[in-house]
């Protein structure tokens, strides 16, 4: 069985801060993982993806997660927080073999305070 | 063409109604995926399609109903449903192959309101 723990529903930052929302996996072969953001009434965009090899991942507007397999997470950063980031986002896992099933987390909203 | 267009944006219907969401996709993704999400919650998936054919149907009940006409094109067919069906239902697509990690491709979501 797989799964994903994101720690904290509500993370807020200052504009120009570190952003960090954490995600912790379970799963009992090696995983893919993701990370999507979801704006208001819109679908979910896929921001980064860890599948083999380097464990640090670069994604799109600036966003960035790192593969620990000792640590079982893969956590999401941004260096300096934009307010245009303000959404939800949820860290997914995929293990291979599965039925092309994505298992998601229950979501972080993250609020960009001017 | 890298998107997933779905229509309507916004559908408001009766208990009694009959409708129909449509979902079309032409980057040759063999996978097609319905969910349905409720306001602060992640995605639940309800149908995946594999090469036209339904592989998951997640138990959802059978005022849902979806078909596959072709590759390109996922129907989701409404009738009787209630007000707590209300929600975003939204489609996705992925290159397939078991085995391999390709991403899912959203579309925008039908925000389905029953009255």
């Amino acid at each position: 069985a797989q799964s994903v723990t994101q720690l904290g529903s509500h993370v807020s930052v200052s504009e120009g801060a570190l952003v960090l929302l954490r995600c912790n996996y379970s799963s009992s072969v090696p995983p893919y993982l993701f990370w999507y953001v979801q704006y208001p009434n819109q679908g979910l965009q896929l921001l980064l993806k860890y599948t083999t090899g380097a464990t640090l991942v670069k994604g799109i507007n600036g966003f960035e997660a790192e593969f620990k397999k000792s640590e079982t997470s893969f956590h999401l950063t941004k260096p300096s927080a934009h307010m245009s980031d303000a959404a939800e986002y949820f860290c997914a896992v995929k293990t291979s073999g599965s039925a092309r099933q994505l298992t998601f987390g229950s979501g972080t909203q993250l609020t960009v305070l001017p | 063409d890298t998107e997933v267009t779905q229509t309507p944006k916004h559908l408001v219907m009766g208990m009694t109604n009959k409708k129909s969401l449509k979902c079309e996709q032409h980057m040759g993704h063999r996978a097609m995926y319905w969910y349905k999400q409720k306001a602060k919650k992640p995605p639940e998936l309800m149908f995946v399609y594999s090469y036209e054919k339904l592989s998951i149907n997640e138990s959802v009940p059978s005022r849902f109903s979806p078909e596959c006409p072709n590759s390109s094109l996922l129907n989701l067919h409404l009738h009787a449903l209630q007000p707590e069906d209300s929600a975003l239902y939204l489609c996705a697509s992925s290159a397939g192959g078991r085995g391999q990690a390709y991403g899912y491709t959203f579309g925008s979501g039908t925000r389905l309101t029953v009255v």
